[in-house]
């Protein structure tokens, strides 16, 4: 079982759907929880940042995190076509280093269709 | 704003050659971590720094090596290169460890 794992995609949405990514994580301790979408060939890039239980807003996305769970989520509203990316579920892990290392999951393909 | 700067953007090599990639964090920034992206894959943690000094340690080859200087730039140095270590490499960097990775552009390798 990976350490992080999201919904199987591709996920295809029309253009002003929302689109709907899921991601559960194995380590019951950790703490922080960040999504980043990735254009082919691009650098991640941060879109939301998570780390209490609840919902948090940005503009057209929206984190969800239940840490009971262990399940983080992102919803993205009115979803346009540049939305369309691959986005990166990734967990900070509580080690026993100093480090604050990224575990990713596999990522989603989102397309959005005009 | 400055961002997190990689060079070079793309690298070309031999197998058993030798490359460095360099990563320049955004200022003020005192740590500094390296991922390795094969073809559709996720990235993968290899090593990070702190403070100039070694902070966690990933899936990182013994032919890998890395530091972070004075100036809080690191260095990856790779050696005997393989074709499998053909892949993107992403530096990232944050203020403190824990907090919020921004990543540089990144550098291609390819290995022939």
């Amino acid at each position: 079982q990976k350490e992080v794992e999201q919904n199987s995609g591709p996920l295809s949405v029309p253009e002003g759907a929302i689109a709907s990514l899921n991601c559960t994580y194995s380590d019951r301790g950790s703490q922080s929880f960040f999504w980043y979408r990735q254009y082919s060939g691009k650098s991640p890039e941060l879109i939301m940042s998570i780390y209490s239980n609840g919902d948090k807003e940005d503009g057209r996305f929206t984190a969800q995190l239940n840490k009971a769970s262990q399940y983080v989520s992102l919803l993205i509203r009115d979803s346009q076509p540049s939305d369309s990316a691959t986005y990166l579920c990734a967990v900070n892990m509580v080690r026993e280093t100093s480090g604050s290392r990224l575990t990713f999951g596999e990522g989603t393909q989102l397309t959005v269709n005009p | 704003a400055a961002g997190v700067i990689q060079s070079p953007r793309h690298l070309i090599k031999e197998k058993r050659e030798t490359a460095t990639l360099k990563c320049y964090p955004i200022p003020r920034h005192d740590t500094v971590y390296w991922y390795q992206q094969g073809p559709g894959q996720d990235p993968q943690f290899l090593i990070s720094f702190y403070e100039k000094m070694q902070s966690d340690k990933g899936s990182i080859p013994d032919r890998f090596s890395a530091q972070q200087f004075s100036d809080y730039h690191s260095e990856l140095n790779m050696s005997s290169l393989e074709l499998g270590d053909s892949a993107l490499y992403f530096c990232a960097s944050s203020l403190a460890t824990g907090n919020i990775q921004y990543f540089g552009a990144g550098t291609r390798l390819s290995v022939l």
